[in-house]
């Protein structure tokens, strides 16, 4: 089992509308969650962290299930700029320093 | 703003060869990061370096070597390439106190 796993899509989402995707990680001792996107062909970017208590960006909202073991990322009002693949990181263990663990992204087309 | 540059964005390269990948960032982090991507697999950490010519292993380090001797450059080897190390190579950095990664534009390595 993988130990960050996404569902690879595509999620083809209409411009303006809501998409809605989770992240389920296996080691319940994580600590730190984020998401990142990558567009095509270029490298990954730091799009939020994801707090205990559910966070929001703007049109982002992000929310952790710690009984549950998963992460979400809800996109609202989707702008075609939006396409991207979105990736769930984990950090295992902070202590031993900023070794993240990356799920294999989830793929956001939004089409007009 | 954080730059990291890798020495390449396209490599070809035969079996047998010695491959240099090389990764420079100018924010003076401590930590830095080589990662490949391949398709459905998501990033995989090869290794990882905390300081000058510190290094640690990542989750895939067989087949490559890493070389740190100054603190802005952070350098991967394929003593000897295989065509199952073409990938997608990609450097971070990050510093010590934060959790964020700074990626640079990948390396695309073709083992021919």
């Amino acid at each position: 089992r993988k130990e960050v796993e996404q569902d690879p899509g595509p999620f083809n989402v209409p411009e303006g509308a809501t998409v809605a995707f989770n992240c389920t990680y296996s080691n319940s001792a994580s600590q730190s969650f984020f998401w990142y996107r990558q567009d095509c062909r270029k490298e990954p970017k730091l799009l939020m962290s994801v707090y205990s208590s559910g966070n929001e960006d703007g049109r982002f909202t992000a929310q952790l299930n710690r009984a549950s073991q998963y992460i979400s990322l809800l996109i609202r009002d989707s702008k075609l700029s939006d396409s991207a693949t979105y990736l769930c990181v984990v950090n295992k263990n902070k202590a031993a320093g900023n070794k993240l663990t990356f799920g294999g992204g989830t793929r956001v087309l939004v089409k007009p | 703003d954080v730059k990291v540059t890798q020495s390449s964005r396209y490599l070809v390269k035969r079996t047998g060869e010695k491959v240099f990948l090389e990764c420079v960032q100018d924010m003076d982090h401590e930590n830095m990061f080589w990662y490949r991507q391949d398709p459905g697999l998501g990033l995989r950490l090869i290794y990882f370096s905390y300081d000058v010519k510190m290094k640690e292993k990542g989750d895939i380090p067989e087949g490559y070597s890493v070389s740190r001797e100054k603190k802005e450059r952070f350098s991967l080897i394929l003593e000897s390439a295989s065509t199952n190390q073409t990938s997608m190579y990609l450097c971070a950095s990050s510093p010590p106190a934060l959790e964020t990664q700074y990626f640079g534009p990948g390396t695309r390595l073709l083992v021919l």
